[in-house]
């Protein structure tokens, strides 16, 4: 175990409803950063939070957005949900002596009707 | 645009056997290569990583081989065992970013 944790494990929503899923980061990472995993694929990288503050985004919508507070936990909001959208999401955390290394969470498993 | 190619899809190998598992990138700039396994209902987790200061790196079971001129890396597993079942992901980034950019996994079955 990683020491990641993320909530909800699953999760069902429709089409054009808003989404809120949460990660904490492992003890003494001051870094998070979520990945979209599509079934079948590698993940995708949404963004980084560094310090409360976005830093570092892939190639997703303004519709995704996020959150980290100061104890380094994070959030991941998704608007106008999309069929598309259905996917694990991962969060990473990363800090400490082992610096480059990213440490994953379970995932949390969305599903858009 | 993948960047990371990684093959095969899918693997199955007879216990013992010495699965292996190639990756090719793209962006000259990545210089951190770390290989991720997944099992099912889990996150991916960090096997072995190697920079392109050293072209072979070991750690237990596990060894990454990694060709900079051809700009391409791969994983061995010896002495695989049942256990060793699971998806596996080659990734890049540059060292010290966060953004890993992952290939598109392979499935690796082990029979006894």
């Amino acid at each position: 175990e990683t020491g990641v944790t993320q909530s909800p494990t699953h999760l069902i929503k429709t089409r054009g409803q808003q989404v809120t899923l949460r990660c904490s980061s492992q003890s003494g990472h001051n870094t998070v950063s979520w990945y979209q995993q599509a079934l079948g694929q590698g993940p995708q990288f949404i963004f980084q939070y560094y310090r409360e503050e976005e830093n570092g985004r892939g190639n997703f919508p303004p519709r995704f957005s996020g959150l980290q507070f100061p104890n380094y936990s994070s959030e991941l909001n998704v608007n106008a949900l999309e069929l598309d959208d259905s996917a694990l999401y991962l969060c990473a955390s990363r800090g400490g002596p082992s610096y480059n290394e990213q440490f994953f969470g379970p995932g949390t498993r969305l599903t858009v009707l | 645009q993948q960047q990371v190619k990684q093959s095969p899809q899918s693997l199955i190998v007879q216990k013992g056997g010495i699965p292996i598992i190639n990756c090719a990138y793209e962006n000259t700039a990545f210089d951190y290569f770390p290989w991720y396994q997944q099992f099912p209902g889990k996150g991916p987790a960090l096997l072995i990583a190697i920079r392109p200061d050293v072209s072979e790196k070991k750690e237990g079971r596990f060894t990454i081989s990694f060709n900079k001129s051809a700009k391409q890396f791969s994983l061995h597993i010896m002495d695989s065992q049942p256990g060793d079942s699971a998806t596996y992901f080659c990734a890049a980034s540059n060292f010290g970013n966060e953004k890993l950019t992952f290939g598109t996994g392979t499935r690796l079955t082990i029979i006894p």
